[in-house]
């Protein structure tokens, strides 16, 4: 399977824990984002990098959010100190950005969080 | 600020018929416009897209219309199938970041 893969599925965490989620995009897409869905609402971007730079921060990502993606290759999103609103389902996904064309994105199946 | 708006939440249309999908939009810097399907338990996916140049896509049996001066675009699925029943997404980009604005999906049941 050569798709967007993430882990964890799914994520159940007490208020107050930190938690990290893994992204694996396509092997040759250089552009990696992270959206956040909750119900009933379509995803929203937090972030997305292209290779190594990470170069935009939504400002729904708060300062107890961190994402990295060493190497250009996969990427972790972290969120410190779990609160109960940063319950929703956490997308990932990648695309080729090359030259003029519009390349669309990949989404993985993403990670669902429950924070209690 | 919603800059992508889908609002019917919920359409039944029956196998055989066309299913009509509307968007519309606020930002006039977006320049490509798409439409992502998703099943439960799965993350989207890409169906159709279109560039703000053109104002027709078609792709088999999905045809999306996009009318720049109302910020409106459209979805058109004939014939409905019962594999069609799902969440669509409409969501919008500019080109210089790429970053997807969404609407808040509209879930299709097609019935036999």
């Amino acid at each position: 399977d050569t798709g967007v893969s993430q882990n964890p599925r799914h994520k159940i965490t007490k208020r107050g824990q930190n938690v990290t989620f893994r992204c694996d995009p396509i092997s040759e897409h250089n552009r990696l984002y992270w959206y956040r869905q909750t119900l009933g609402q379509g995803p929203e971007f937090l972030t997305y990098f292209q290779n190594e730079a990470q170069l935009e921060k939504s400002r729904l990502l708060s300062d107890r959010f961190s994402a990295e993606r060493p190497k250009g290759s996969f990427s972790t999103l972290e969120i410190q100190r779990t609160e109960q609103g940063d319950s929703a389902m956490y997308l990932c996904a990648s695309s080729l950005i090359a030259g003029e064309s519009y390349n669309e994105q990949f989404f993985g199946p993403g990670t669902r969080l429950t924070v209690l | 600020d919603q800059q992508v708006k889908q609002n019917s939440p919920s359409l039944s249309v029956q196998e055989g018929r066309i299913s009509i999908l509307n968007c519309d939009y606020t930002n006039s810097m977006f320049d490509y416009f798409l439409w992502y399907k998703k099943y439960p338990a799965e993350g989207p996916t890409f169906l159709i897209s279109i560039s703000s140049i053109k104002d027709k896509n078609e792709d088999g049996r999905f045809t999306v219309f996009l009318n720049k001066s109302a910020k409106h675009l459209s979805l058109h699925i004939v014939p409905s199938q019962p594999g069609d029943s799902a969440v669509y997404f409409c969501a919008a980009s500019g080109l210089d970041d790429y970053k997807l604005s969404f609407g808040a999906g509209t879930t299709v049941t097609v019935r036999a």
